[in-house]
């Protein structure tokens, strides 16, 4: 368990309002990255972040943002949130210096877009 | 084609049957990881490997390199290994990780 939490857990909002899900980890990793995971598609990787203020994008990295000003904070962003944004959204973190590159994940949040 | 493919999708089995889930990949990879998911969604980390083959309890993943292949093995299976049970790839050289699309794995008690 690397201490990983994400905020909120659930959340319900609607069509073109702006949101933001936070992840907070206690490890000090260096690797932190925005899945989504949707039926029938598994995880999809969104952005990830290689340090702070460093961040690419992911393969479904349309309609979200990203910011990492601390080691500790992960922050996605829906600018203007759509109902294909209704997912489960994971946090997760690694870093090749420990923990044997292990991968850990949060709980998640789930997002309703109505 | 996904860079990452599982089989089988889902897999119903009585309890105390030996259960193996496969993985295969079309990408050089670092390290292959193998996930559970229980209904309730949290994503645990069972095993990370890059060569032959790890056994925890009564899991074993192993990986043959040169056929870009992982299996998942579950002996004397209970109903509480009924979960999701996810193949994640590192991609060489980098730090990202490509997912199969999961088995759904129920065992009957």
């Amino acid at each position: 368990d690397a201490g990983i939490t994400q905020s909120p857990r659930h959340k319900v909002t609607e069509t073109g309002t702006p949101v933001t899900l936070r992840c907070h980890q206690t490890e000090n990793h260096r690797y932190m990255y925005w899945y989504r995971q949707d039926p029938g598609h598994g995880l999809r990787l969104i952005h990830y972040s290689y340090g702070v203020k460093d961040t690419d994008k992911g393969e479904v990295s349309d309609g979200y943002s990203v910011s990492r000003s601390k080691t500790e904070d992960f922050l996605l962003t829906l600018e203007s949130a759509t109902s294909s944004q209704t997912s489960v959204y994971f946090c997760a973190t690694n870093d090749r210096n420990k923990s044997y590159n292990e991968q850990f994940f949060g709980p998640g949040t789930r997002l309703t877009v109505l | 084609k996904n860079e990452v493919e599982q089989s089988p999708q889902n897999l119903t089995a009585q309890e105390g049957e030996f259960i193996t889930i496969n993985c295969s990949y079309s990408v050089g990879i670092s390290a292959l990881h193998w996930l559970q998911q229980h209904p309730g969604g949290g994503i645990v980390s069972l095993f990370m490997l890059s060569s032959g083959k790890k056994k925890h309890g009564r899991l074993i993943a192993t990986i043959n390199i040169q056929e870009k292949h992982s299996s998942l093995h579950i002996t004397a299976s209970h109903p509480r290994d009924s979960a999701v049970y996810i193949c994640a790839a590192r991609i060489q050289g980098a730090q990202k990780l490509v997912f199969g699309q999961g088995t759904r794995l129920t065992i009957n008690p």
